[in-house]
């Protein structure tokens, strides 16, 4: 059964600090995989990844895939409260998006 | 362009009573997608439409149906409401299927059934 996992589950953080979200998966037929920001509403789009080992970044995030490994990472450098949110991870098979269960991270200032 | 939109936003059901989320899109996508959200479980998949025409089970169909009346509008129906269809569905289309590099969702519908 195809499935993705997300840890950890919660985190709590001071502004400043430095975050890594973690997404491990075990899909068939593996075509890509995306990271996606949800506040209090729809998920809005991050970051699509299908190539192990190059980097995306977009000011403060980044990201990163190890289709070897089978996981891929979300950083994100000097927090902040508009960070606050869930994230989800998702990997795409041949026509459907499998979704972890997400992170919820939390920044106090 | 309005994007994605759902209707209703907010919606409360006596279990066995029926009805039908409505979800349309203005930006041309073929793809049309429901999901369901619940605390802790990330988001499921229960219908989806890769084309006009057509229409396929996802991971969680049951006690749901679907229509693609046409390529804008892809509507959920629920033919006897029952409590474990508490949730937030979200709609979402993208331009053809496999381009989820940016997968486009609606505001969501909070369904409570009593």
């Amino acid at each position: 059964e195809d499935k993705v996992v997300q840890s950890p589950l919660s985190l709590v953080v001071h502004e400043g600090d430095t975050v890594t979200l973690n997404c491990s998966y075990e899909v068939t037929n593996f075509r890509s995989l995306l990271w996606y920001k949800q506040e209090k509403k729809a998920p809005t789009f991050l970051f699509m990844l299908t190539s192990s080992g190059i980097e995306k970044k977009s000011g403060r995030l980044s990201s990163i895939l190890d289709k070897k490994e089978l996981f891929s990472i979300l950083n994100i450098t000097a927090t902040q409260t508009g960070d606050s949110a869930v994230y989800l991870c998702a990997v795409r098979n041949t026509d459907k998006l499998i979704f972890g269960t997400g992170t919820r991270l939390q920044v106090f200032p | 362009n309005a994007g994605v939109t759902q209707t209703p936003k907010f919606q409360v059901l006596k279990t066995g009573q029926s009805m039908t989320l409505q979800c349309a899109q203005d930006m041309n996508h073929n793809s049309m997608y429901w999901y369901r959200q619940d605390p802790g479980m990330g988001l499921r998949l229960i219908y989806y439409s890769a084309s006009e025409g057509t229409t396929d089970k996802g991971e969680v169909p049951n006690g749901y149906n679907v229509s693609r009346l046409n390529k804008r509008e892809f509507s959920l129906r629920l033919e006897s409401a029952a409590p474990s269809q508490t949730s937030v569905y979200f709609c979402a289309s993208i331009t053809r299927a496999g381009s989820y590099n940016e997968q486009f969702f609606g505001p969501g519908t909070r369904l409570t059934v009593l």
